[in-house]
């Protein structure tokens, strides 16, 4: 069972346009929520994070956008760029004693066409 | 600095076989894992350690061991390996504010 479910699955954005990414989750432990970036042939790299105590965080043209009630998060990429393409991974870790394991959403393949 | 390092890249085995994955850090991190990414599936967790000498198990385990003998290294072992455990293998060291560092990961192919 997923229990961090992303969509979409794959997405085409225009350059210049906005990318969305949506997550969602259903385990209210959860209190570290990153996103990962991936390149082809290379592991994934942490690109932004947010904790459950704040609404948005902005790195550059990433954001991620936090709604704690309806237990969602989403990345937002604007004025996406050829260079964004990517393969962007949400995941999430819950609080408390312990390893503190990190499960990852199913990942989203993004093109940006120029 | 060469962060996490995974050896081989690449690795075809045939059904039965046995290998092992070496993974290793050179940042003195405590805790590391390993990764499988499969399509749609993600990332899912096969084992961890929280420093040397302590595994414990993740997600999907079955088919595979760890050992964690030094804080640098952290092997994964396939005893006898499937056609279900094709698919691209990552090791990942977490440091400072729980950034997980990733290898470049080993693609196997199991016939």
């Amino acid at each position: 069972q997923q229990q961090v479910k992303q969509s979409p699955q794959s997405l085409i954005v225009q350059k210049g346009g906005i990318s969305i990414i949506n997550c969602a989750y259903e385990n209210t432990a959860f209190d570290y929520f990153p996103w990962y970036q991936q390149f082809p042939g290379k592991g994934p790299a942490l690109l932004i994070a947010i904790r459950p105590d704040v609404s948005e965080k902005k790195e550059g043209r990433f954001t991620i956008s936090f709604n704690k009630s309806a237990k969602q998060f989403s990345l937002h990429i604007m004025d996406s760029q050829p260079g964004d393409s990517a393969t962007y991974f949400c995941a999430a870790r819950a609080r408390g004693g312990g390893a503190q394991k990190l499960v990852f959403g199913q990942g989203t393949r993004l093109t940006i066409n120029p | 600095n060469a962060g996490v390092t995974q050896t081989p890249k690449f690795q075809v085995l045939k059904t039965g076989q046995s290998m092992t994955l070496q993974c290793a850090q050179d940042m003195n991190h405590e805790y590391m894992s390993w990764y499988r990414q499969d399509p749609g599936m993600g990332l899912r967790l096969i084992h961890y350690s929280v420093g040397a000498g302590i595994t414990d198990q993740g997600e999907v385990p079955n088919g595979y061991n760890v050992s964690r003998s030094t804080t640098e290294d952290f092997p994964l072992r396939l005893l006898s390996a499937a056609p279900s455990q094709t698919s691209v293998y990552f090791c990942a060291s977490r440091g400072a504010r729980n950034i997980q560092y990733f290898g470049a990961g080993t693609r196997l192919s199991v016939l």
